[in-house]
């Protein structure tokens, strides 16, 4: 059975700290993991990784793949108030995403 | 600005009651999705569809149904609604599999 498992599930920071979000996936026929930020709304798009090893930035927010361990982690640099949230881990086969539960961030001023 | 939308926002109705959840997209994916989510859980898949006149079961099991009559149009129906089926569905959708899911707002259902 494909299971995708995000850790921590949670976790409480101050603004400025770096955090480090963890996703293990086993997904059959994998092809790609996709991260995701969800507020109070829908889930919005942050990542797409298919190759391992290659980083993806985004101002604050980078992330990698690592598809012999089978892990990606998501990173947060100079964290702020605004990037409280839940983050989303998704494996991507054939038809559709495996998720996982989800860490949800606290930054606190 | 979303290109996918779902309505309503919230909903509370009584058990027994017959609800749609509407889902429309205006990108022209073919495939689209819904997940069901709970505080604390994974995303569950309920239904997904490739197509016009293309829908399949998920891999959570649910009392729900969706029909998809045209390629913008994503409806799900509950028959007739049970406390148990208090949840967040969300509904999306994506070009092909090389590509991320597009979500809507979602709709969180109570039922009392």
């Amino acid at each position: 059975e494909d299971k995708v498992v995000q850790s921590p599930l949670s976790l409480v920071v101050h603004e400025g700290d770096t955090v480090t979000l963890n996703c293990s996936y086993e997904v059959t026929n994998f092809r790609s993991l996709l991260w995701y930020k969800q507020e109070k709304k829908a889930p919005t798009f942050l990542f797409m990784l298919t190759s391992s090893g290659i980083e993806k930035k985004s101002g604050r927010l980078s992330s990698i793949l690592d598809k012999k361990e089978l892990f990606s982690i998501l990173n947060i640099t100079a964290t702020q108030t605004g990037d409280s949230a839940i983050y989303l881990c998704a494996g991507g086969a054939g038809y559709a995403l495996n998720f996982g539960k989800g860490t949800s961030l606290l930054v606190t001023p | 600005e979303a290109d996918i939308y779902q309505t309503p926002r919230y909903l509370v109705i009584g058990t027994g009651k017959k609800i749609t959840l509407e889902c429309s997209q205006t990108m022209g994916h073919d495939k689209m999705y819904w997940y069901q989510q709970d505080p604390g859980m994974e995303l569950h898949l309920i239904h997904y569809s490739y197509g016009v006149n293309s829908t399949e079961k998920g891999d959570l099991s649910s009392e729900s149904t969706v029909s998809r009559i045209r390629t913008e149009h994503f409806p799900l129906t509950l028959e007739s609604a049970r406390p148990s089926h208090t949840s967040q569905y969300l509904c999306a959708s994506r070009e092909d599999e090389r590509t991320g899911y597009t979500f809507g707002s979602g709709t969180r259902l109570t039922v009392v």
